[in-house]
């Protein structure tokens, strides 16, 4: 399968403040998927990435494709405690294959 | 039933018994997977199928097997648990056809092996 390593792992903001979670593959992907898992939920579709530097956004959510779409970024703007969990990107584009999630990274939102 | 269950929500189990965990989903989908969740290693393939009569292997199938008898089911067995077997398992249904390759995950089973 497609190997996707997502950086930072942990992150700790205060409430207000900036984050980022990047996701690199060293394959061209044909698209990556971004999920979000609350503490003791279960992860979530957010949205799929396809096109070379497709940027999306969902309210303070934006998401980035690379050119090369070797690697996509989940940024948010202005944090709350609601961000709090975890965010993982996925693989996908290998039909019916197996499909690779990043390891995720845990945001932390301090009031 | 509305979407993808799993059952049981939790279980304490003995090394070296059997159990299976199930899961079941009413949309329809051709494609599931079974996913263990570690902390620090995010979630792992273990094993998953494609179409109903197909299955394949993940990043981690050792120990674990699997059926897809029918399209609505796909239980995850494990012959004889082992501690390191303790984790967090969802499993996850895509529908075909569709440009979004949408998984949609069930709520999990927390599985702890003494």
């Amino acid at each position: 399968g497609q190997q996707v390593m997502q950086i930072p792992q942990y992150q700790h903001v205060q409430e207000g403040e900036d984050f980022t979670t990047y996701c690199n593959s060293s394959t061209t992907l044909s698209n990556i998927q971004w999920y979000k898992q609350r503490p003791g939920g279960h992860p979530v579709f957010l949205i799929q990435l396809v096109k070379s530097g497709e940027v999306k956004k969902q309210k303070r959510l934006t998401f980035q494709f690379g050119e090369a779409k070797k690697n996509s970024s989940l940024h948010i703007t202005a944090t709350q405690t609601t961000d709090v969990g975890t965010y993982f990107c996925n693989a996908g584009g290998t039909s019916y294959g197996k499909l690779t999630f990043g390891q995720g990274t845990i945001l932390t939102v301090h009031p | 039933i509305a979407g993808i269950t799993q059952a049981p929500t939790s279980q304490i189990l003995a090394a070296g018994r059997r159990m299976t965990l199930r899961c079941t989903q009413d949309m329809r989908h051709n494609a599931m997977y079974w996913y263990r969740q570690d902390l620090g290693l995010g979630l792992r393939l273990i094993h998953y199928s494609n179409t109903a009569g197909t299955t394949g292997k993940g990043e981690v199938p050792d120990g674990y097997s699997v059926s897809r008898a029918n399209t609505d089911d796909f239980p995850l067995t494990l012959a004889s648990a082992v501690p390191s077997q303790t984790s967090v398992y969802f499993c996850a249904s895509r529908p075909s056809g569709l440009r979004v390759e949408t998984q949609y995950f069930g709520p999990g089973t927390r599985l702890l092996v003494l």
